[in-house]
């Protein structure tokens, strides 16, 4: 079975500064896609970046960006210039043959 | 193009009644999951529904039952309610092929459910 983990409970991070959250997955599939979500306080989940697993180029939408390592199942978010809307729980998503499968979520305070 | 919405947004309940959620996935959008937010367990798959029919179904009892309309609305029902049912109920709408990987999912707002 797929598993996802965020060893990152909570962080923290100056406004206008960069970030990186940490997500590890194990699977046994060689095609998948890989998800972060953002969670704000008002709890509606959307889609912050998505990487396709046979895509070696690391996905990126503007302020977002992913580390994507394959061999080590390592897929990473950062954060760059970092604004207070940003603080949310961000979720990372491993999705292949079987239903979606999420990590625990990683807390995100940006300070002022 | 309209996001996707659930009905009601805040629900009270007591021990032993029913719920029943409703889901409206995006326009276009066959395939209907829901999932259980919990901040014990986090974010639990329920099951999903492609076509009327269902897909996948996650590791919970038997109370908890779904159905998908011909116009992709999906509905679930929890019977016989219980305090740990207590949790926010998310639902996602996705281009899912017919096999293979799930595409990816947009989610609706959730339906805060509280059992008392």
């Amino acid at each position: 079975a797929q598993t996802v983990t965020q060893s990152q409970p909570e962080m923290s991070v100056q406004e206008a500064e960069t970030v990186t959250l940490s997500c590890t997955y194990d699977t046994s599939e060689s095609n998948y896609y890989l998800f972060w979500y953002k969670q704000p306080p008002s709890r509606q989940m959307i889609l912050v970046i998505r990487q396709e697993a046979y895509k070696q180029q690391n996905a990126t939408e503007n302020r977002f960006s992913v580390n994507f390592q394959k061999a080590a199942k390592s897929f990473s978010l950062k954060i760059s210039d970092s604004q207070l809307g940003d603080t949310a729980m961000y979720f990372c998503a491993f999705s292949g043959n079987t239903p979606l499968v999420f990590g625990k979520g990683t807390r995100l305070s940006v300070i002022a | 193009k309209a996001g996707v919405t659930q009905t009601p947004r805040y629900l009270i309940k007591t021990r032993g009644q029913q719920v029943t959620l409703s889901c409206s996935p995006i326009s276009g959008h066959r395939s209907v999951s829901w999932y259980q937010q919990t901040p014990g367990q986090g974010l639990q798959f329920l099951f999903e529904y492609f076509s009327e029919t269902q897909r996948n179904k996650g590791n919970f009892p038997g109370r908890f039952s779904g159905r998908q309309f011909s116009n992709s609305r999906s509905e679930m029902n929890v019977s016989t309610l219980e305090l740990g049912d207590s949790a926010l109920y998310l639902c996602a709408s996705s281009l899912a092929p017919p096999t293979g990987i799930q595409e990816t999912q947009y989610f609706g707002p959730g339906t805060r459910l509280l059992v008392l």
